[in-house]
């Protein structure tokens, strides 16, 4: 059972590009989110799928953009990267109800 | 007042003793609680739900007090294994927004 799976692991990007980070979790979990972990800071929503087809923006999201492709992938895309958006990006799931929140393994982020 | 706060530490213990966590949180309409544990530059992982009557899961002991609005974490006979760093976990009834505490940092030494 792999849980939530996302890719890439690391990415290093130069300003101004574009990319999308992968999340699929395979527990038919209804609920997905987007959080970025930077250093003192603690975990931050950025966005959040309460169920496949609706996406609502958390505490952090300005510069990204999801996609709730159906209900095992939610997807976060940066159109143009920028140096303030380098941290680490965890895609998490959780069932109906919340019974505890399951995290992939995070994607390493730099923007140069 | 932030929503859910802990003592960023470091709680620094030997082998063999016992250390508690607290974390406090602001909206009393909270209802479910969870402690997580993140290992360095790894992703957090549930370390256990947090009911109202407290439970207990081998070494770790995690106790709800509505009245005083924080959640505790004990953890006895601790091991070198046990560090990393704690977070804890609020949500509000209905609600499908988790908020994160931004957590405690144990080292456990010899």
């Amino acid at each position: 059972n792999a849980g939530v799976t996302q890719t890439p692991k690391f990415q290093v990007l130069k300003t101004g590009q574009s990319m999308t980070l992968q999340c699929a979790q395979d527990m038919n979990h209804n609920s997905m989110y987007w959080y970025r972990q930077d250093p003192g800071m603690g975990l931050r929503l950025i966005y959040y799928s309460a169920s496949e087809g609706t996406t609502d923006k958390g505490e952090v999201p300005n510069g990204y953009n999801v996609s709730r492709l159906n209900k095992r992938e939610f997807s976060l895309r940066l159109e143009s990267a920028a140096p303030s958006q380098t941290s680490v990006y965890f895609c998490a799931s959780s069932e109906e109800g919340g019974l505890g929140y399951t995290f992939g393994s995070g994607t390493r982020l730099t923007v140069v | 007042r932030k929503e859910v706060e802990q003592d960023p530490g470091p709680f620094n213990v030997p082998e063999g003793a016992t250390v508690a966590f607290n974390c406090t949180y602001s909206n009393s309409a909270s209802q479910s609680f969870f402690w997580y544990r993140q290992d360095c530059r790894k992703e957090p992982k549930l370390l256990m739900s947090v009911y109202s009557s407290g439970n207990e899961d081998g070494r770790f002991t995690a106790q709800l007090n509505r009245a005083s609005q924080y959640i505790s974490l004990l953890i006895r006979d601790s091991k070198l294994s046990d560090s990393a760093t704690y977070l804890c976990v609020v949500k509000l009834g209905g609600s499908y927004i988790p908020t994160f505490g931004r957590g405690t940092s144990l080292i456990v030494h010899p």
